[in-house]
């Protein structure tokens, strides 16, 4: 059974202040690991897809990584528009998307 | 979200009541899912359909029922609501890898 754990549940920044989420995952036979952003009362919105150990992908202040066994999505400089749920979900063969529980970040300005 | 609609964007049932969520596509994408989201629960599959007349069950299809029977439409049914189906639900689309997500339907049942 493919599972996913994000951690940390929470995490609070200050602008500017650079941290990492991490997502761990097991699966059998990884196909993609996905990684959406989740703002308050809408639905989650794509973010990056991963799909071999040391890929890396980069979109503004956000980089995410791949290793066998987690992944990273590291945020440089956050500005507070950063601050919502970032979900990490995994797809093994032609099953559906299996998502962790989220992390929720808070940048403070 | 563009292209996925979902109706209603809210609704209170009682319980025991039956009710109706649509999904629909402005495209031509063969791949549907319904998700439940719960705090601290995250996003979990209810049913998905792989193509026009087809549907499969997900980790959580107890108490629903879906049809496919337009391409561009998947229901999502509510026989006899009950409490513990309180959530927000999500109806997603798949476009080579991605998922792309409607904007859901908040269910309340007391």
């Amino acid at each position: 059974e493919d599972q996913v754990t994000q951690s940390p549940e929470a995490l609070r920044l200050q602008e500017g202040e650079s941290s990492s989420l991490n997502c761990s995952y097991t699966v059998s036979g990884l196909r993609g690991l996905f990684w959406y952003r989740q703002d308050p009362g809408k639905g989650p919105e794509f973010l990056f897809t991963l799909y071999s150990a040391g890929e890396e992908k980069e979109k503004e202040r956000l980089k995410a990584t791949l290793t066998k066994k987690e992944s990273f999505l590291h945020i440089t400089a956050p500005k507070p528009e950063d601050s919502a749920t970032y979900l990490c979900a995994v797809r093994s063969g032609n099953t559906p998307l299996v998502f962790g529980k989220g992390t929720r970040l808070s940048v403070i300005a | 979200n563009a292209g996925v609609t979902q109706t209603p964007k809210f609704r209170v049932l009682k319980t025991g009541q039956s009710m109706t969520l649509l999904c629909a596509q402005d495209m031509n994408h063969e791949y549907m899912y319904w998700y439940r989201q719960d705090p601290g629960m995250g996003l979990r599959l209810i049913h998905y359909s792989v193509g026009e007349g087809t549907t499969a069950k997900g980790e959580v299809p107890d108490g629903y029922n879906v049809s496919r029977l337009k391409k561009q439409n998947f229901l999502l049914g509510l026989e006899s609501a009950a409490p513990s189906q309180t959530s927000v639900y999500f109806c997603a689309i798949k476009d080579l890898d991605i998922y792309t997500f409607g904007s859901g339907t908040r269910l309340t049942v007391v």
